[in-house]
């Protein structure tokens, strides 16, 4: 199994520009969830879903859109990249609630805003 | 008080030695408690989780204080390669949120020759 897949590695953007950072796993996990790290700081939750259809909002959304159309696929997009999104984002997944299990992440995406 | 507070560290100690991670927790109502580990610039991975009565996972033991909000990782007999950041993880309990996991900014490990 691949567990929870991450794309791009890497990225540099441009102030103003946007992307979407995908997210896939193929464990048949309900719960997703997006989190950033930033040098230091402890991962902040900016959204989850805990089903196909169902999305919300965690500690740091703002800047942030996500969409969850199938159970696998938990894309996040940044409209206007801003400096303040600079960091590493990981894409978590988890059967059931989290408390249960804990959760499996996804290598991570690290993003640079110039 | 920070939802979840940890050393930061550096621990450096000699291989073989034993090292003691705290961390405390904000929220009573939390259930669910774990230890992750986080290798430089890789993904965190699940280590172990933290029950009630305590427990162990060969060279790792967990502890946990409800009652002071308290959780404790040991590690005995150090090797190079338990270097790492130990996260400390609760799940955070209210309202329609209660598989969200908080995270602890971790204490960093350096286990020397």
């Amino acid at each position: 199994n691949a567990g929870v897949t991450q794309t791009p590695k890497f990225r540099i953007l441009k102030i103003g520009q946007s992307m979407t950072l995908q997210c896939t796993q193929d464990m048949n996990h309900n719960y997703m969830y997006w989190y950033r790290q930033d040098p230091g700081m402890g991962l902040k939750l900016i959204y989850y879903s805990v089903g196909a259809g169902i999305t919300d909002k965690g500690e740091v959304p703002n800047g942030y859109n996500v969409s969850r159309s199938t159970t696998e696929d938990f894309p996040l997009r940044l409209e206007l990249a801003a400096p303040s999104q600079t960091s590493v984002y990981f894409c978590a997944s988890s059967y059931g609630g989290a408390f249960l299990s804990g959760y499996t992440f996804g290598s991570g995406t690290r993003l640079t805003v110039v | 008080r920070k939802e979840v507070e940890q050393d930061p560290g550096p621990f450096n100690v000699p291989e073989g030695a034993t090292v003691a991670f705290n961390c405390t927790y904000s929220n009573s109502a939390s259930q669910s408690f774990f230890w992750y580990r986080q290798d430089c610039r890789k993904e965190p991975k699940l280590l172990m989780s933290v029950y009630s009565s305590g427990n162990e996972d060969g060279r790792f033991t967990a502890q946990l204080n409800r009652a002071s909000q308290y959780i404790s990782l040991l590690i005995r007999d150090s090797k190079l390669s338990d270097s790492a950041t130990y996260l400390c993880v609760v799940n955070l309990n209210y309202g329609g949120s209660q598989g969200n996991l908080i995270f602890g900014k971790g204490t960093k490990l350096s286990v020397k020759p």
